[in-house]
């Protein structure tokens, strides 16, 4: 199949705790992941995304490495604050006529002082 | 104007009225895409154009129509909508084709509520 999962939410956190949030994808071949994030009363916009395998990316204290052997590409950050409160969205894409993003159902994360 | 750019932000309309969704881009995208976004529900991808064709329409009711004039405008018509339709409306944009054609760039939305 072509299919994102991610965990279950909400995730709730106190500031400058680790987050880590477990995303798993099946896909034939190695397509690019991703990691979108919407905050509140925005669209969606790009975190960090990887094209590889053993690839990292990494963004605003974010990261997360492209794991072909379990199929994975969790997200992580050391310290969360209070305005990294959002939902996030894996994603991978699939090869059609176009490039058609696959996402996750999304991740919310709140960050409580 | 930078981005892309969604017209209104929020839509109050009854089940007999009909209404458009606009969206604007300013990246020089080439694709443009109609989201639906639901609460306790995955994001679900409606119609995609690619180079002004339509190249995707996941069965969405025909109560919504698209239209995209030219690769920097997409619209989305609306009439006789049902109260379950009421949802966020996310248009987003790609460069089909580019170095980062798999990087979309979404507009905030337009919340819909179907009364």
């Amino acid at each position: 199949g072509n299919s994102v999962t991610q965990m279950e939410g909400p995730v709730t956190l106190s500031e400058e705790a680790f987050l880590t949030i477990n995303c798993t994808y099946t896909a034939t071949g190695y397509p690019s992941l991703f990691w979108y994030v919407q905050y509140p009363g925005e669209g969606l916009q790009l975190l960090l995304k990887a094209t590889k395998a053993d690839d990292k990316g990494s963004n605003k204290g974010f990261e997360a490495t492209y794991r072909k052997e379990t199929t994975s590409f969790h997200l992580e950050k050391g310290s969360v604050q209070v305005s990294d409160s959002a939902v996030y969205f894996c994603a991978r894409i699939m090869k059609t006529s176009y490039d058609k993003v696959i996402f996750g159902p999304g991740t919310s994360l709140s960050v409580i002082p | 104007e930078t981005g892309v750019t969604q017209t209104p932000r929020h839509l109050v309309m009854g089940m007999t009225n009909k209404k458009s969704l606009k969206c604007e881009q300013h990246l020089g995208h080439n694709a443009m895409y109609w989201y639906k976004q639901s609460a306790k529900k995955p994001l679900e991808l409606m119609f995609v154009y690619s180079l002004e064709e339509r190249v995707e329409n996941n069965s969405v009711p025909s109560r919504f129509s698209p239209e995209c004039p030219n690769s920097s405008h997409l619209f989305l018509h609306l009439h006789t909508l049902q109260p379950e339709d009421s949802a966020l409306y996310l248009c987003a944009s790609s460069q089909a084709g580019g170095g980062e054609r798999d990087i979309q760039y979404f507009g905030a939305g337009t919340r819909l509520s179907v009364l």
